[in-house]
């Protein structure tokens, strides 16, 4: 089984700064990777698909990269509504999520 | 406008057997090219994926609970079927239903989610 590991697992920030996540994968996935936008009681929203794709509708202000084992997500300039937990997820004939990054306000 | 839809128990007994449907609109399950899968996620944890049926039948079960998991679909009333035997407390969760597009391998339309708390 694929493992995925998020770092940090809590990141405190405040509006205006960059933030990045970091996933890696226990084994290569190429490019098979999304990021979610989780709040409290919604369910997940997708970002970014392949690695880098911006999903249709998300602020460009998103941004995802990597492949093979390591991967980021990139907040350039957080604003209040990012505020959430997110999650990395993979895809090599199964799925695997990430444990999750709970970004909170400074 | 793509949308799912959770409906099920909200309260199973330990050692029974849960089922779960999940009613979809907006696209095809025999025809495009998607899937629609199960993630659950305890109150607090992480999300966990399920397993996922494919547009031609095509069936994946999460390696650790495949032995306690069967889904199936309903092409005629777009709604797919999640049972999970042997419920244990452990199994509470919020339990979402969404669609994969098999270009992206991301689950990119989600349903809101039903609790189901396992409690004798």
């Amino acid at each position: 089984d694929i493992h995925m590991t998020q770092s940090p697992s809590t990141l405190s920030a405040s509006v205006g700064d960059r933030v990045t996540i970091t996933c890696r994968a226990s084994q290569s996935i190429i490019s098979w990777l999304a990021w979610y936008q989780q709040k409290p009681g919604k369910a997940p929203k997708l970002l970014i698909y392949q690695a880098s794709n911006l999903e249709s509708g998300v602020a460009s202000r998103f941004s995802g990269s990597g492949s093979g084992t390591e991967f980021t997500l990139t907040i350039s300039s957080l604003q209040s509504d990012d505020f959430a937990t997110y999650y990395c997820q993979q895809y090599n004939g199964y799925w695997t999520f990430g444990q999750g990054t709970k970004v909170e306000i400074k | 406008q793509m949308t799912l839809k959770e409906s099920g128990p909200t309260l199973v007994e330990p050692t029974q057997t849960l089922t779960l449907t999940c009613t979809f609109s907006g696209f095809s399950l025999s025809t495009d090219k998607v899937g629609v899968g199960w993630v659950r996620q305890p109150p607090g944890k992480a999300l966990e994926w399920l397993a996922l049926i494919y547009w031609d039948g095509d069936k994946r079960y999460s390696p650790s609970l495949k032995n306690r998991l069967t889904i199936t679909k309903d092409t005629s009333r777009s709604q797919v079927v999640l049972t999970m035997t042997n419920m244990d407390p452990v199994d509470t969760a919020t339990y979402f239903c969404a669609r994969v597009s098999m270009g992206i391998k991301g689950f990119d339309y989600w349903g809101p989610g039903t609790l189901v708390t396992v409690s004798s």
